[in-house]
């Protein structure tokens, strides 16, 4: 059985910083390609960024480009990501998802319960 | 402002069939394959359609998808009180370099 399961969210003010984790069982995780995604309260799904299975293709959302970096270590299967200057407009539920494979454009399949992330002073 | 455009809300009674629509572009859309996913309020997204028209194992048949060159659609046949949910369509865009959600559908049964 696939499981995502995050962990590290909290309360912090603007400007911030804070780091996300995902521990991934059930798979073979470095086979799988894997996601940021979030939600603010009331609002609907918003892709952060995505990470291929070796690492070697990263992509960010043009809104945390520089504030936000995905990582992982497939060696302990876990997924982390690192936000620096946290804004308000950062808060949300942060999902760990799994893409479907380790090519992007296919989508994404399973997802974490989230790790809620509050920006304010 | 979503890039892929659905509905905000969509409604029928039990044993009806509604249909949600996802417009996009020749980016994402027309150059990738679309996914659908069904969130209960207060619960993670599930996968309901993968490429297109393909339901993951365990998803009634009475739900199903198709493209159309720049446009998606998702049918749910037969409207069940437990389908009462927000449904988000979702592409790859290849000019953003990243993945797209649609804005999301809230379905009732009446």
């Amino acid at each position: 059985e696939v499981q995502l399961v995050e962990s590290g969210g909290g309360l912090v003010k603007p400007g911030g910083s804070l780091r996300l984790s995902c521990v991934a069982s059930g798979f073979t995780f470095s086979s799988h390609g894997m996601n940021w995604v979030r939600q603010a309260p009331g609002k609907g799904l918003e892709w952060v960024a995505s990470i291929s299975g070796n690492s070697n293709y990263i992509y960010h959302r043009d809104s945390v480009r520089g504030r936000f970096t995905i990582s992982r270590d497939n060696a302990k299967n876990s997924l982390s990501l690192q936000m620096n200057n946290l804004r308000a407009e950062d808060t949300a539920l942060y999902f760990c998802v799994r893409t479907i494979g380790d090519f992007e454009r296919l989508g994404v399949d399973y997802w974490g319960q989230g790790s809620l992330v509050t920006v304010s002073s | 402002q979503s890039v892929l455009t659905q509905p905000p809300s969509a409604s029928g009674t039990p044993g009806q069939r509604v249909t949600i629509s996802c417009s996009g572009s020749s980016s994402n859309i027309g150059s990738n394959t679309v996914n659908w996913y069904q969130q209960v309020p207060g619960t993670a997204p599930k996968l309901l359609i993968y490429s297109n028209d393909q339901r993951p194992s365990g998803v009634p048949d009475r739900f199903s998808g198709s493209r159309s060159d720049t446009s998606a659609s998702l049918a749910i046949s037969g409207l069940q009180s437990e389908d009462e949910a927000d449904y988000y369509c979702a592409a790859w865009d290849d000019s953003l370099y990243g993945r797209l959600f649609g804005g999301g559908t809230k379905v009732t049964v009446l």
